[in-house]
């Protein structure tokens, strides 16, 4: 079946503009998580969804970053202001829900942001 | 805190020879342990993981992963490594406690160099 899709594959923007990425998950899959993977900090975790839980932000760098999940599917993560320390890989991972189960996460192919 | 350290950046094998790729961890209570291969340019693919039960955990593509409590250590294994091994190599810890919402928590990588 389909995997995990992310879009833009690469964006280039200039410091100081907002960009959006987004993530289609798994279908079936209730659980949804952005990860950032940079040279410098390795890989990250930024916020994970649940359900209809509230989401989990405890990895978002600054508050200029900030994601949603609409309809428990699609993800969008917006960075606001964009600074060049922003310029990572930004990575989407789903997989079955519920903390009682520990189910590997399926990640998608990235979206490569460059800050200019 | 959770933390998972791989002390290799770079291992370098011979097609043929066994390899081993190295991860310690350390987390309170009971880990959740997986492993990842991301391929250059591509999303990070699930090896394997370890729940429970068994030390040792065999996955895809004929690697396996050996859990040692007593030397918190979860070390990947392959008797007999392809050149299309070649790869980065990701171990990672899932949260528990206050942390527990299924987030990985990453290793900084290991480069698996398989010469032929």
């Amino acid at each position: 079946g389909a995997g995990v899709s992310q879009s833009p594959s690469n964006k280039v923007t200039e410091k100081g503009k907002d960009v959006e990425l987004r993530c289609d998950p798994i279908s079936g899959h209730t659980a949804l998580y952005w990860y950032r993977q940079s040279l410098g900090q390795g890989l990250e975790f930024l916020i994970y969804f649940q359900g209809n839980s509230a989401p989990d932000k405890s990895g978002l760098p600054s508050d200029r970053f900030s994601a949603e999940r609409t309809g428990g599917s699609v993800s969008t993560l917006t960075i606001q202001r964009t600074q060049q320390e922003d310029s990572a890989v930004y990575l989407c991972a789903s997989s079955l829900g519920g903390l009682a189960g520990v189910y590997e996460q399926y990640f998608g192919p990235g979206t490569r942001l460059t800050v200019t | 805190a959770q933390s998972v350290a791989q002390p290799e950046d770079q291992v370098n094998v011979a097609e043929g020879n066994p390899l081993t790729v190295k991860c310690t961890y350390s987390v309170s209570g009971n880990p959740y342990l997986f492993w990842y291969v991301q391929y250059p340019n591509r999303g990070l693919q699930f090896l394997l993981k370890y729940i429970t039960g068994d030390n040792l955990v065999k996955g895809s593509y004929g690697f396996e992963a050996e859990f040692n409590k007593s030397q918190t250590s979860f070390h990947l294994k392959k008797p007999s490594a392809l050149v299309s091994d070649s790869a980065l190599y990701f171990c990672a810890v899932r949260g528990v406690g206050s942390s527990n919402t299924g987030k990985l928590i990453f290793g900084q990588g290991t480069t698996l160099q398989v010469k032929p």
